[in-house]
């Protein structure tokens, strides 16, 4: 699986978005992007994932670029629930076999 | 629905003691995760089952670390005998097969501590 490069950590203020980037150039073509989220002495959290579209949920919106070699998780407005570790993955699509392969992600912090 | 369940959550032993975790996935999902988290660090797979089966057990420490799924419901992870680096959170995942999608399910996780 291609590997993925996060910043170690970001702020941001509750209630504006938080934008948070993913470098994955060596994706190829069958290769999915997923986020995980952890939140503090809790399991890790499914939030999103996509191929080469953009995809929105009730939770986050994934941007892919075209090129496909990075994305941005954006959580439209934070709140103090999101501070969380943040984690880029990722996967090839083809079964549902395929292990998440987690890196060290970017630990978010929402400040009031 | 309910949520994956594991116990204990908290465990410390001393080194070259025995250990044993216990997980229930989601009902009907087949695949069941193990990981491991060190401190700092992102969960690592040590296995993966689905039903009863081991699909990818490469990351396991087989001369001290075994796992069932007998069954193909309930888990059991076992470390014997336990080293200093063991101490970690152990974190257990099931997910079902939809389209490709691999969304997982995690527990609350186990954190053990080796003195």
């Amino acid at each position: 699986d291609a590997k993925t490069t996060q910043p170690p950590s970001m702020d941001c203020a509750e209630g504006r978005a938080a934008n948070l980037p993913c470098n994955h150039s060596t994706i190829s073509g069958n290769e999915y992007v997923y986020w995980y989220r952890q939140i503090h002495s809790q399991g890790p959290q499914y939030i999103i994932h996509g191929l080469k579209n953009n995809e929105t949920n009730e939770m986050a919106s994934l941007i892919i670029t075209e090129d496909r070699k990075s994305s941005t998780l954006i959580l439209p407005h934070a709140t103090l629930r999101d501070t969380a570790v943040y984690y880029c993955i990722v996967r090839s699509g083809n079964t549902g076999f395929q292990k998440l392969v987690f890196g060290t992600g970017t630990r978010l912090l929402v400040s009031p | 629905e309910a949520g994956v369940a594991q116990s204990p959550r908290y465990k410390i032993i001393e080194k070259r003691q025995s250990v044993a975790f216990w997980c229930n996935p989601i009902s009907g999902h087949a695949t069941l995760y193990w990981y491991q988290q060190i401190l700092g660090q992102g969960p690592k797979l040590l296995i993966q089952f689905q039903n009863n089966g081991v699909v990818d057990d490469s990351q396991l420490p087989k001369d001290r670390f075994s796992a069932e799924r007998l069954k193909g419901v309930d888990s059991t992870l076992k470390i014997q005998p336990a080293k200093l680096e063991d101490s970690a959170v152990y974190l257990c995942a099931s997910s079902y097969v939809r389209g490709g999608l691999n969304e997982q399910f995690f527990g609350p996780g186990t954190r053990l501590t080796v003195l």
